[in-house]
């Protein structure tokens, strides 16, 4: 899996976007970007990954920069439920067996 | 689905007994997981089943900790005799192979603290 950069912490004001960056500058063609989060005292919960294109679901939207190296998680309303460890995780999509879990950024929504 | 099951949530012990963690996975899944939480060293993989097999077990820190998969609904954790340090978050995840690294459901976990 390739190395992945996070900063460690961040804030957000309730119900505005949280933007989570994630440096990635070694991935390689067939890797995908991939966040996890982690909610106190939960397991890791998956969010959405993407492998160049941007990606929506119903929790998230994921930017890749057209060169791959760095990616945003966007919360476009942020609650106080989404306050959690959120790790980005860059491996390929089949294949590969346990997932690696790096530090992670931890997010605080603010009231 | 109910998820994977994880039991006990909390698990208080003295040094030296032996404690036993349970996990069900999800049905269908044919890859287990083990992690172990702690603030120092974040999630960290134990051991991971594929069919009810061992396949990598590099991650177990010593001989003190077993992991066995009898069936495919059912996998267990033991530590025996359990030490202070290995207090920790203690988690089980299962992925089905078609889902690729999606796919990974965590259960709950449980909450060892040996005194």
């Amino acid at each position: 899996d390739a190395k992945t950069t996070q900063p460690p912490s961040m804030d957000c004001a309730e119900g505005r976007a949280a933007n989570l960056p994630c440096n990635h500058s070694t991935i390689s063609g067939n890797e995908y970007v991939y966040w996890y989060r982690q909610i106190h005292s939960q397991g890791p919960q998956y969010i959405i990954h993407g492998l160049k294109n941007n990606e929506t679901n119903e929790m998230a939207s994921l930017i890749i920069t057209e060169d791959r190296k760095s990616s945003t998680l966007i919360l476009p309303h942020a609650t106080l439920r989404d306050t959690a460890v959120y790790y980005c995780i860059v491996r390929v999509a089949r294949g590969a067996r346990q997932l690696t879990f790096g530090s992670g950024t931890q997010l605080t929504v603010l009231p | 689905d109910a998820g994977v099951i994880q039991s006990p949530r909390h698990e208080v012990t003295e040094m030296g007994q032996e404690v036993t963690l349970r996990c069900k996975p999800i049905s269908g899944h044919d890859y287990l997981f083990w992690y172990r939480q702690t603030m120092m060293r974040g999630l960290e993989l134990l051991i991971y089943f594929n069919n009810n097999v061992p396949i990598d077990d590099s991650g177990m820190p010593e001989d003190r900790f077993s992991a066995k998969m009898p069936n495919a609904s059912f996998s267990t954790l033991k530590i025996q005799p359990s030490e202070p340090r290995d207090s920790a978050v203690y988690f089980c995840a299962s992925r089905d192979t078609g889902q690729g690294s999606s796919g990974y459901t965590f259960g709950s976990g449980t909450r060892l603290t040996v005194v």
